[in-house]
């Protein structure tokens, strides 16, 4: 089935650097992916929508000059966290729909594995 | 009209049990239904989904039921085991691969041996 990679899986990074977080389609094309944001024990939050060669949209809320979304490519986006402080802390996860699959019937969503970031 | 809505938020049951979580919605556009599994650390995984032009659907000891006109659906675990303790996820979406899933807050499940 289709895979999607993130990595890293954790990082601590201290406050004030920056960190990359990568999305990879391992076995299909991705015009569109997905960021989220899960604090514990809750739900999936949507930060933003990462489309392929354009910009991405944001939700609301979400800073877009601290977290910087770049999509390159069918089969990469990156997240990275600019300034990172202590509330930055979190697990980040990305996930993205088989474009081969044209969108249509039974498309599933198929997410990376996650990012748990620390910052201290 | 974007909210999925999810209950219980926790459940304990023993093995061997049915486990019953549901969900409702309020976006009639919506076509697409899919539930996700979560363990601790790890992200979603797909577990089973549904269209609405079904009442029902079966995948092992995982069944989706599907009331369309209540605007509601659920999942059964039938046999619950140990190793169904996660986190579930029920979302509903437009089916379209750059539309983005609407999820409910999710449920923990906890199957005692």
């Amino acid at each position: 089935g289709a895979v999607v990679s993130q990595h890293p899986s954790r990082v601590i990074c201290k406050s004030g650097t920056s960190v990359k977080i990568e999305c990879r389609s391992l076995d299909f094309q991705a015009t569109t992916m997905f960021w989220y944001r899960q604090f514990p024990k809750q739900s999936l939050m949507l930060m933003a929508t990462s489309n392929e060669g354009s910009k991405a949209t944001y939700e609301q809320g979400v800073e877009k000059d601290k977290f910087l979304i770049n999509h390159a490519s069918l089969t990469l986006s990156t997240l990275t966290v600019t300034s990172a402080h202590p509330e930055d802390s979190s697990f980040y996860i990305c996930s993205a729909r088989d474009f081969i699959q044209g969108g249509g019937m039974n498309s599933p969503l198929h997410f990376g594995n996650g990012t748990r970031l620390t910052v201290t | 009209q974007q909210q999925v809505k999810q209950s219980p938020q926790s459940l304990i049951v023993q093995k061997g049990g049915i486990s019953i979580i549901n969900c409702a919605y309020e976006n009639t556009a919506f076509d697409y239904f899919p539930w996700y599994q979560q363990f601790p650390g790890k992200g979603p995984a797909l577990l089973i989904a549904i269209r609405p032009d079904v009442s029902e659907k079966k995948e092992g000891r995982f069944t989706i039921s599907f009331n369309k006109s209540a605007k509601q659906f659920s999942l059964h675990i039938m046999d619950s085991q140990p190793g169904d303790s996660a986190t579930y996820f029920c979302a509903a979406s437009i089916d379209n691969y750059g539309q983005n899933f609407v999820f409910g807050p999710g449920t923990r499940l906890s199957v005692l041996p």
